[in-house]
């Protein structure tokens, strides 16, 4: 079955850029998504279809997908930012696959 | 704004079904642009797909779970429903449900399958003990 892996952890200064970076088998002939997932609450989505903001996500968080690997850039990084984010991509089944998950901290 | 709300037991003991509810408010279930779907995370852990419905009642599961889940809609009551077989500990985890987009070829640009999820549920914790 198809896999994608993720980085535990990263670490960004406020006001740096911070990249979380999706890794799996020529997944840039896929389409990835990205949700943001704050402690006790419930995953949101930031990044569709790679590139897409839904409505409501700020201007800062961008979406790239080519080769081998998708990445969720955010720049100029706020504190609000501190999250668990996820990466999904689909594979052979509608629901996708999901990465381990990474946690972004704001030092 | 569509949203959505899981209920259910938050226990169950092993060996014994687990059933959620997801009722959905803010729009019709009975949709042709999405489907509905469960997924759960494991405390401290990431994110696993269940399944999902279309509104025709059409299902996809997770193939390591096919055996023993079941997610079926009722449409006058705008709900969907999980249920999930044989349970153990392994699957004590928080149940989301979810709103599901997808479909087999993408835009223009890029002839390749997509899915994503949105809005979610708050989730429910089910945990599986004795």
């Amino acid at each position: 079955s198809y896999e994608v892996t993720q980085p535990p952890s990263v670490s960004v200064s406020p006001g740096q850029t911070a990249s979380i970076t999706c890794s799996g088998d020529k997944l840039g002939d896929k389409f990835a998504s990205w949700y943001q997932q704050k402690p006790g609450q419930s995953p949101v989505l930031v990044i569709y279809q790679d590139t897409k903001r839904p409505s409501g996500i700020p201007e800062r968080f961008s979406g790239s997908n080519s080769g081998n690997t998708a990445t969720l850039t955010i720049r100029g990084t706020q504190a609000m930012d501190e999250a668990d984010y996820y990466c999904q991509a689909r594979d052979s089944n509608i629901g996708g696959v999901f990465g381990g998950g990474t946690k972004l901290t704001v030092l | 704004q569509l949203q959505l709300q899981e209920s259910g037991p938050g226990l169950v003991k092993p060996s014994e079904t687990l059933s959620l509810t997801c009722t959905v408010s803010g729009g019709s279930i009975s949709t042709t642009n999405y489907y509905w779907a469960w997924i759960r995370q494991p405390p401290g852990k990431g994110l696993e797909w269940i399944g999902s419905i279309y509104y025709s009642g059409t299902t996809y599961y997770k193939s390591s779970l096919t055996s023993r889940v079941t997610i079926y809609l009722d449409a006058s009551k705008n709900q969907f429903s999980l249920k999930l077989s044989s349970v153990t500990a392994a699957d004590t985890a928080v149940y989301y449900c979810v709103r599901h987009k997808s479909s087999a070829s993408g835009p223009f640009y890029k002839r390749a399958p997509y899915s994503w999820f949105d809005p979610w549920g708050q989730g429910t914790l089910v945990s599986v003990s004795s």
